[in-house]
Protein backbone atom coordinates (compact mmCIF):
# COMPACT_ATOMS: atom_id res chain seq x y z
CA UNK A 1 0.00 0.00 0.00
CA UNK A 2 1.44 3.62 -1.12
CA UNK A 3 1.06 5.75 1.87
CA UNK A 4 2.97 8.51 0.17
CA UNK A 5 2.07 9.09 -3.09
CA UNK A 6 3.76 11.29 -5.71
CA UNK A 7 1.20 11.54 -8.50
CA UNK A 8 3.28 13.36 -10.83
CA UNK A 9 6.35 11.17 -12.28
CA UNK A 10 7.73 13.92 -13.90
CA UNK A 11 7.75 18.21 -14.09
CA UNK A 12 9.57 20.41 -16.70
CA UNK A 13 9.96 24.08 -15.73
CA UNK A 14 11.69 26.89 -17.29
CA UNK A 15 15.10 28.36 -15.50
CA UNK A 16 13.84 31.44 -13.10
CA UNK A 17 10.43 30.01 -13.07
CA UNK A 18 8.83 28.21 -9.86
CA UNK A 19 9.17 24.77 -9.57
CA UNK A 20 6.13 23.00 -7.28
CA UNK A 21 5.88 19.32 -6.25
CA UNK A 22 3.40 17.64 -4.80
CA UNK A 23 2.88 14.61 -2.20
CA UNK A 24 -0.08 13.24 -0.67
CA UNK A 25 -0.20 10.68 2.49
CA UNK A 26 -2.75 8.62 3.59
CA UNK A 27 -1.77 7.52 7.01
CA UNK A 28 -3.36 10.24 9.44
CA UNK A 29 -0.52 8.97 12.17
CA UNK A 30 1.83 10.49 10.06
CA UNK A 31 3.43 13.70 11.35
CA UNK A 32 7.13 14.51 10.37
CA UNK A 33 7.69 14.74 6.78
CA UNK A 34 10.67 14.96 4.23
CA UNK A 35 12.20 15.76 0.84
CA UNK A 36 15.07 14.34 -0.65
CA UNK A 37 16.76 14.87 -3.91
CA UNK A 38 18.56 12.39 -6.04
CA UNK A 39 20.56 12.84 -8.86
CA UNK A 40 21.48 10.09 -11.10
CA UNK A 41 23.97 7.17 -9.58
CA UNK A 42 23.56 8.82 -6.34
CA UNK A 43 22.07 8.32 -3.18
CA UNK A 44 19.56 10.71 -2.35
CA UNK A 45 20.05 13.43 -0.19
CA UNK A 46 17.97 15.41 2.17
CA UNK A 47 16.63 18.77 1.58
CA UNK A 48 14.39 20.03 3.92
CA UNK A 49 11.76 18.46 6.23
CA UNK A 50 8.87 19.65 8.27
CA UNK A 51 6.99 18.42 11.50
CA UNK A 52 3.08 18.38 11.65
CA UNK A 53 3.13 21.73 14.45
CA UNK A 54 4.06 23.95 11.24
CA UNK A 55 2.30 25.05 8.18
CA UNK A 56 5.37 25.99 6.31
CA UNK A 57 9.02 26.06 6.45
CA UNK A 58 11.82 27.35 4.54
CA UNK A 59 15.42 27.20 3.84
CA UNK A 60 16.71 29.42 0.92
CA UNK A 61 15.09 28.66 -2.05
CA UNK A 62 13.28 25.78 -0.93
CA UNK A 63 9.64 25.89 1.03
CA UNK A 64 7.90 22.83 2.18
CA UNK A 65 3.89 23.77 2.65
CA UNK A 66 2.09 21.26 4.77
CA UNK A 67 -1.57 21.01 4.92
CA UNK A 68 -2.73 18.50 7.46
CA UNK A 69 -6.60 18.51 6.39
CA UNK A 70 -5.87 17.50 2.89
CA UNK A 71 -3.14 15.55 3.95
CA UNK A 72 -1.30 17.43 1.24
CA UNK A 73 2.26 18.55 1.28
CA UNK A 74 4.22 20.55 -1.04
CA UNK A 75 8.02 21.67 -2.58
CA UNK A 76 8.44 25.18 -4.12
CA UNK A 77 11.55 25.92 -5.65
CA UNK A 78 12.12 29.79 -6.14
CA UNK A 79 13.72 30.35 -8.75
CA UNK A 80 14.40 27.72 -10.13
CA UNK A 81 17.97 26.37 -11.55
CA UNK A 82 19.30 24.07 -13.86
CA UNK A 83 21.06 22.29 -11.24
CA UNK A 84 17.70 21.09 -9.44
CA UNK A 85 16.95 19.09 -12.15
CA UNK A 86 16.87 15.47 -10.25
CA UNK A 87 14.31 12.92 -9.02
CA UNK A 88 12.80 14.44 -5.66
CA UNK A 89 11.22 11.88 -2.74
CA UNK A 90 8.68 12.73 -0.47
CA UNK A 91 8.85 10.56 2.93
CA UNK A 92 6.96 10.81 5.65
CA UNK A 93 7.15 9.22 9.39
CA UNK A 94 4.84 8.39 12.36
CA UNK A 95 5.61 8.98 16.56
CA UNK A 96 4.93 5.65 17.15
CA UNK A 97 6.79 3.81 13.98
CA UNK A 98 10.15 6.08 14.68
CA UNK A 99 12.72 5.40 12.06
CA UNK A 100 10.17 3.89 9.55
CA UNK A 101 9.84 6.04 6.77
CA UNK A 102 7.70 5.89 4.24
CA UNK A 103 8.57 7.18 0.20
CA UNK A 104 6.95 8.69 -2.41
CA UNK A 105 7.66 7.12 -5.91
CA UNK A 106 10.01 10.13 -6.71
CA UNK A 107 9.13 13.36 -9.27
CA UNK A 108 11.60 13.47 -12.46
CA UNK A 109 11.95 17.75 -12.19
CA UNK A 110 13.65 19.08 -15.21
CA UNK A 111 14.41 22.75 -15.30
CA UNK A 112 15.16 24.11 -18.97
CA UNK A 113 18.05 26.64 -19.47
CA UNK B 1 34.18 13.98 5.53
CA UNK B 2 33.61 10.36 4.36
CA UNK B 3 30.18 9.26 3.67
CA UNK B 4 28.15 6.21 3.72
CA UNK B 5 30.58 3.92 1.29
CA UNK B 6 28.47 0.22 -0.14
CA UNK B 7 30.00 -1.81 -2.04
CA UNK B 8 29.98 -3.12 -4.84
CA UNK B 9 28.45 -0.13 -7.09
CA UNK B 10 27.35 -2.99 -9.43
CA UNK B 11 26.33 -6.21 -9.35
CA UNK B 12 25.79 -9.19 -12.15
CA UNK B 13 25.01 -12.46 -10.87
CA UNK B 14 23.26 -15.36 -11.81
CA UNK B 15 19.71 -16.90 -10.36
CA UNK B 16 20.29 -18.99 -7.72
CA UNK B 17 23.77 -17.62 -6.57
CA UNK B 18 24.51 -15.54 -3.30
CA UNK B 19 24.59 -12.17 -3.03
CA UNK B 20 26.31 -9.93 -0.45
CA UNK B 21 25.86 -6.06 -0.20
CA UNK B 22 28.08 -3.88 1.84
CA UNK B 23 27.84 -0.73 3.60
CA UNK B 24 30.01 1.46 5.92
CA UNK B 25 28.35 3.75 8.00
CA UNK B 26 29.59 7.26 8.84
CA UNK B 27 31.11 7.23 11.93
CA UNK B 28 29.52 8.33 14.43
CA UNK B 29 26.30 7.28 13.32
CA UNK B 30 24.01 4.70 15.17
CA UNK B 31 21.33 3.82 13.04
CA UNK B 32 21.64 2.18 9.66
CA UNK B 33 19.23 2.00 7.29
CA UNK B 34 18.96 -0.48 3.84
CA UNK B 35 16.65 0.43 1.47
CA UNK B 36 15.66 -1.32 -1.73
CA UNK B 37 14.54 0.95 -5.13
CA UNK B 38 12.49 -0.66 -7.83
CA UNK B 39 10.24 0.99 -10.46
CA UNK B 40 7.45 -0.68 -9.37
CA UNK B 41 7.07 -0.10 -5.52
CA UNK B 42 9.97 2.92 -5.63
CA UNK B 43 12.40 3.01 -2.21
CA UNK B 44 10.97 1.20 0.58
CA UNK B 45 12.57 0.39 4.06
CA UNK B 46 14.03 -2.97 4.62
CA UNK B 47 15.36 -2.87 7.47
CA UNK B 48 17.04 -0.62 9.92
CA UNK B 49 19.22 -0.90 12.94
CA UNK B 50 20.04 1.24 16.56
CA UNK B 51 23.13 0.76 17.83
CA UNK B 52 24.04 -2.74 15.71
CA UNK B 53 20.78 -4.00 17.00
CA UNK B 54 17.96 -4.81 14.40
CA UNK B 55 15.10 -2.99 15.58
CA UNK B 56 12.33 -3.06 12.29
CA UNK B 57 12.63 -5.90 10.05
CA UNK B 58 9.62 -6.04 8.33
CA UNK B 59 10.27 -4.66 5.09
CA UNK B 60 12.28 -7.41 4.42
CA UNK B 61 10.68 -9.28 2.00
CA UNK B 62 11.68 -12.98 2.53
CA UNK B 63 13.65 -15.40 4.16
CA UNK B 64 16.11 -15.45 1.43
CA UNK B 65 17.08 -12.25 2.91
CA UNK B 66 18.70 -11.34 5.46
CA UNK B 67 21.02 -8.33 7.29
CA UNK B 68 24.01 -8.38 9.93
CA UNK B 69 25.77 -5.80 11.30
CA UNK B 70 28.58 -7.02 13.81
CA UNK B 71 29.83 -3.69 14.32
CA UNK B 72 29.35 -0.26 14.32
CA UNK B 73 30.85 0.54 11.18
CA UNK B 74 29.98 -2.40 8.51
CA UNK B 75 26.59 -3.93 7.73
CA UNK B 76 25.68 -6.74 4.88
CA UNK B 77 22.46 -7.53 3.37
CA UNK B 78 22.65 -10.55 2.23
CA UNK B 79 20.39 -12.93 -0.74
CA UNK B 80 20.44 -16.43 -0.84
CA UNK B 81 19.31 -17.81 -3.20
CA UNK B 82 19.04 -14.45 -5.52
CA UNK B 83 15.94 -14.57 -8.03
CA UNK B 84 15.35 -12.03 -10.90
CA UNK B 85 13.11 -10.25 -9.20
CA UNK B 86 15.75 -9.50 -7.05
CA UNK B 87 17.17 -7.11 -9.72
CA UNK B 88 17.04 -3.37 -7.73
CA UNK B 89 19.01 -0.28 -6.78
CA UNK B 90 19.68 -1.27 -2.51
CA UNK B 91 20.66 1.56 -0.41
CA UNK B 92 22.05 2.22 2.83
CA UNK B 93 21.67 4.91 4.98
CA UNK B 94 22.72 6.11 8.33
CA UNK B 95 21.94 8.94 11.09
CA UNK B 96 22.90 9.86 13.95
CA UNK B 97 21.15 9.90 17.39
CA UNK B 98 18.56 7.19 16.47
CA UNK B 99 15.61 9.73 15.65
CA UNK B 100 14.01 10.67 12.85
CA UNK B 101 14.72 14.36 12.88
CA UNK B 102 17.76 13.53 12.38
CA UNK B 103 17.99 13.44 8.36
CA UNK B 104 19.18 10.37 6.76
CA UNK B 105 22.41 9.80 5.33
CA UNK B 106 22.18 7.80 2.04
CA UNK B 107 25.42 5.78 0.01
CA UNK B 108 25.17 5.84 -3.65
CA UNK B 109 23.69 2.28 -3.67
CA UNK B 110 24.27 -0.67 -5.22
CA UNK B 111 23.00 -1.62 -8.81
CA UNK B 112 22.32 -5.63 -8.73
CA UNK B 113 21.05 -7.40 -11.74
CA UNK B 114 20.45 -11.06 -11.07
CA UNK B 115 20.29 -12.94 -14.17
Amino acid sequence: DQQVKQNSPSLSVQEGRISILNCDYTNSMFDYFLWYKKYPAEGPTFLISISSIKDKNEDGRFTVFLNKSAKHLSLHIVPSQPGDSAVYFCAASAWLNNNDMRFGAGTRLTVKP
Amino acid sequence: DAGVIQSPRHEVTEMGQEVTLRCKPISGHNSLFWYRQTMMRGLELLIYFNNNVPIDDSGMPEDRFSAKMPNASFSTLKIQPSEPRDSAVYFCASSLGGTRYQPQHFGDGTRLSIL
